[in-house]
């Protein structure tokens, strides 16, 4: 993911709708990349992942998208519910690199 | 899946104490762990890849001697944070790396430094 800013972006949804969130990230040589949700005050959960011989990966409920050529990663979320209430952030390991590099996250929250 | 645990979950340090917090996989081995820092409402941000049998590998602007690192065995690494400041005060997170690369996290320790 890019580097990380103060200010957290912010997406907030009806219960029941989707909810698309993306992530840019700036190393090219990066070959798998994670989707992780973070609870307030817990660690990262991971939800989905893909590599970068894909360009879509389906879970329940989840869809992550790679487009590689513009180095952006979307994360999809069907039908949203209260718990999906949470920060998500996108992750990427490549390059060399053994240790993940988090993108900035995005504050998910589910209107009633 | 597998699971990492930490402890301890939260400590208050006056400063200039020392602070040893534990990563441990409790179900798989792992001969390489990372730690994270992550500020309120920020990223995680790498601190240092832990590697069993060896010296830890710093990412730039971390302090390796203000952040010791201890991966004795494969099922567990420490972080020592010495002379603790106010500044010190994050959440740190470890995670443990599985042969299919996929790092699994532990729940974090709250450190506030007074």
């Amino acid at each position: 993911g890019e580097s990380v800013g103060l200010h957290l972006p912010t997406l907030s949804v009806q219960e029941g709708d989707n909810s698309i969130i993306n992530c840019a990230y700036s190393n090219s040589a990066s070959d798998y990349f994670i989707w992780y949700k973070q609870e307030s005050g817990k660690g990262p959960q991971f939800i989905i992942d893909i590599r970068s011989n894909m360009d879509k990966r389906q879970g329940q409920r989840v869809t992550v998208l790679l487009n590689k050529t513009v180095k952006h990663l979307s994360l999809q979320i069907a039908a949203t519910q209260p718990g999906d209430s949470a920060v998500y952030f996108c992750a990427d390991l490549g390059g060399g690199a053994d240790g993940l590099t988090f993108g900035k996250g995005t504050h998910l929250i589910i209107q009633p | 899946g597998a699971v990492v645990s930490q402890h301890p979950s939260w400590v208050i340090c006056k400063s200039g104490t020392s602070v040893k917090i534990e990563c441990r996989s409790l179900d798989f081995q792992a001969t390489t762990m990372f730690w994270y820092r992550q500020f309120p409402k920020q990223s995680l941000m790498l601190m240092a890849t832990s590697n069993e049998g060896s010296k830890a590998t710093y990412e730039q602007g971390v302090e390796k001697d203000k952040f010791l690192i201890n991966h004795a065995s494969l099922t567990l690494s420490t972080l020592t944070v010495t002379s603790a400041h106010p500044e010190d005060s994050s959440f740190y997170i470890c995670s443990a790396a599985a042969p299919s690369d996929e790092q699994y996290f532990g729940p974090g320790t709250r450190l506030t430094v007074t």
